[in-house]
């Protein structure tokens, strides 16, 4: 069956350096990925978007890539916050959307 | 800023009762869902709804559950005959369009019901 996958385990980081969450999938080849972020007790908020033909997109501190081969997503927050601590979650197409288990995200200043 | 709005923000209901979780989505998106929340667990999805009908479901969405566009800007989901693990927070979310290549474009998430079944 399809599978996408996240690291369940925390990342820690320290603040200014850069965080690199991993998605991975299987068993199937989605069209594009989608990231989101999800704050406790809050709905997810988009993030960025990258098709199966781009191999990288950035915005902001935020940069993703989509390797075919690999078949994985990378998720890069650069010069990271404080405020970037959350859980960040993958997500891939259908007719509905559907998310990874998601990374969570801390940030120590 | 457009947003999507839930409602209530909290439901508490007693086990084997109905309950309508309502949702008024972004005004111009034509696509529309509902997904679940279980504490501690991932976001699943349960069914997404366009041009007034399902247009997918997941296997969570059984025949207990049903989704409505009553009129113009509502947008429901009803559980009926409520279980204890059917206590979950429910966000609703809402899409503009599927690009040329019938893609899904972002979702816009509501804030989310906090459901607990007593």
């Amino acid at each position: 069956s399809q599978k996408i996958e996240q690291n369940s385990e925390a990342l820690n980081i320290q603040e200014g350096k850069t965080a690199t969450l991993t998605c991975n999938y299987t068993n199937y080849s989605p069209a594009y990925l989608q990231w989101y972020r999800q704050d406790p007790g809050r709905g997810p908020v988009f993030l960025l978007l990258i098709r199966e033909n781009e191999k990288e997109k950035r915005k902001e501190r935020l940069k993703v890539t989509f390797d075919t081969t690999l078949k994985q997503s990378l998720f890069h927050i650069t010069a990271s916050q404080p405020a970037d601590s959350a859980t960040y979650l993958c997500a891939s197409p259908s007719k509905g959307i559907y998310f990874g288990s998601g990374t969570k995200l801390n940030v120590k200043p | 800023e457009p947003e999507v709005t839930q409602t209530p923000s909290h439901q508490v209901t007693q086990m084997g009762q109905e309950v309508i979780l309502r949702c008024v989505p972004i005004s111009n998106h034509l696509y529309f869902y509902w997904y679940r929340q279980i504490l501690g667990q991932k976001v699943e999805f349960l069914v997404s709804f366009y041009n007034n009908e399902i247009s997918e479901k997941s296997e969570i969405f059984d025949d207990q559950f049903s989704v409505e566009r009553p009129d113009g800007s509502n947008f429901t989901l009803k559980i009926r005959s409520t279980k204890l693990e059917d206590s979950a927070m429910y966000f609703c979310a809402s899409s503009e369009a599927r690009d040329s290549g019938g893609w899904n474009t972002e979702a816009f998430f509501g804030q989310g019901t906090r459901l607990t079944v007593v």
